[in-house]
């Protein structure tokens, strides 16, 4: 398997810009997690998805952000508008099945920029 | 609510030395317990965890860790260091459900030669 997949790896953009990231879980597992990593706040839950369905999205900072996940291979993060202080690494983490600790199987992440 | 504490943002041990990396977590519920390592540039990668029996538990790379309920600790170990073992560590902690896991700061190891 291809491991969990994350596009883009890198993406600058300015303030006011809407930004899309975009993660693809390993196949066949049913939840999906967005983390936030900053040197400030270390690594910060922001949403999770269990079989496509939003369960808990109460680390989500603000309304600027949103996250969907139409099926069971994609999701996307969105911010819209961007500001600097979104500057982070976004990582997207899957696991097999809720209910159970297998661990996580993270992403290689997205370094967001705003400028 | 559930919480992690690592004590030590650094830590530096010479390469063939014991490693040891501090975790202390908070939890109303028998927790799930993990230890995640991050190397430059990448995601986090599962080192081990426990979850029921055995309270010594193996991962890859040489590290162990043991959970110690009466002191709320889940220090991870490995006997002699490598080169290639400088990373950051996170300790997580997850409750019963396994829904939502929370990190710890992390612990930068660094590896003298």
């Amino acid at each position: 398997d291809a491991g969990v997949i994350q596009s883009p790896r890198h993406e600058v953009t300015e303030m006011g810009q809407e930004v899309t990231l975009r993660c693809k879980p390993i196949s066949g597992h049913n939840s999906l997690f967005w983390y936030r990593q900053t040197m400030m706040r270390g690594l910060e839950l922001l949403i999770y998805f269990n079989n496509n369905v939003p369960i808990d999205d109460s680390g989500m900072p603000e309304d600027r952000f949103s996250a969907k996940m139409p099926n069971a291979s994609f999701s996307t993060l969105k911010i819209q508008p961007s500001e600097p202080r979104d500057s982070a690494v976004y990582f997207c983490a899957s696991s097999p099945e809720q209910g159970y600790p297998y661990g996580y199987t993270f992403g290689s992440g997205t370094r967001l920029t705003v400028v | 609510a559930q919480s992690v504490t690592q004590l030590g943002s650094h830590v530096s041990v010479s390469e063939g030395a014991l490693v040891l990396l501090r975790c202390n977590y908070s939890s109303s519920v028998p927790p799930y317990l993990f230890w995640y390592v991050q190397y430059p540039n990448q995601g986090l990668q599962l080192l081990l965890k426990y979850t029921t029996g055995a309270t010594l538990v193996k991962g890859i790379n040489g590290f162990e860790a043991e959970f110690k309920k009466s002191e709320t600790s889940f220090h991870l170990t490995k006997p002699s260091a490598h080169m290639s073992d400088a990373a950051e560590y996170f300790c997580a902690v997850s409750d019963t459900g396994g829904f939502k896991t929370i990190f710890g700061a992390g612990t930068r190891l660094f590896v003298k030669a």
